[in-house]
């Protein structure tokens, strides 16, 4: 059974650049493409984008200009930088694998997300 | 304003069938591309419901079920629990914005 474990500062400052860490166990990071959403409290889901096991990227247009996601294949991590964050910024981030499964996409498995508010 | 459109809320009785609905346009869900479901309980992350607009994964109930029509789907609960209070989201692929994955605004679910 795939498992995500999000990590990284729950707090950032306006401005700033918000870093998670997402690290996969009972499986590997080298096939399928890996995911960040975010949920601002009380609201729905936004997907931020995705990156292949091999490195190639997709990201949502709306936050494309401030997103970076990057793979650590030797640790079993991807990560996700997000820059110049504002307060529209905080929300519960989640990673989650977006997997080939029954000749569709869906986020089969998912982290248990990691709330990140932006605050002075 | 989310670009797949789903009611804020809906409710129903113990035992009663409940539908949820889920509308796009022609460069998602019309454009032939599939829909998922996710079930998101209180405090907790999604889980996935439903795949590839009418399958569901091992373990989920067979008192969910999904269908798609032109730009729509629903997703439909029978056989209602106190359970399966929670918000659900529909996930689809839009063409239009540079092959984005976009979530429905997602439908609470209550349980009276």
């Amino acid at each position: 059974q795939v498992q995500l474990q999000e990590s990284g500062p729950g707090l950032v400052k306006p401005s700033e650049t918000l870093s998670l860490t997402c690290s996969v166990s009972g499986g590997s990071i080298n096939s399928n493409h890996w995911s960040w959403i975010r949920q601002p409290p009380g609201k729905g889901l936004e997907w931020i984008g995705h990156i292949y096991y091999s490195g190639s990227t997709n990201y949502n247009p709306s936050l494309k200009s401030r997103v970076t996601i990057s793979v650590d294949r030797s640790k079993n991590q991807f990560s996700l930088r997000l820059t110049s964050v504002t307060a529209a910024d905080t929300a519960v981030y989640y990673c989650a694998r977006y997997s080939l499964y029954g000749g569709t996409y869906p986020f089969d498995f998912w982290g248990q997300g990691s709330l990140v508010t932006v605050s002075s | 304003q989310s670009v797949l459109t789903q009611s804020p809320s809906v409710s129903g009785a113990p035992g009663q069938r409940v539908t949820i609905s889920c509308t796009g346009s022609t460069s998602n869900i019309g454009a032939g591309y599939d829909v998922q479901w996710y079930q998101q309980l209180p405090g907790t992350a999604p889980k996935l419901l439903i795949y590839g607009n009418t399958n569901r994964p091992s373990g989920v109930p067979d008192r969910f079920s999904g269908s798609k029509s032109g730009t729509s789907a629903s997703l439909a609960i029978i056989g209602l629990q106190a359970a399966d209070e929670a918000d659900y989201y529909c996930q689809s692929f839009d063409s239009s914005l540079s092959g984005s994955i976009v979530f429905g605004g997602g439908t609470k679910l209550t349980v009276l």
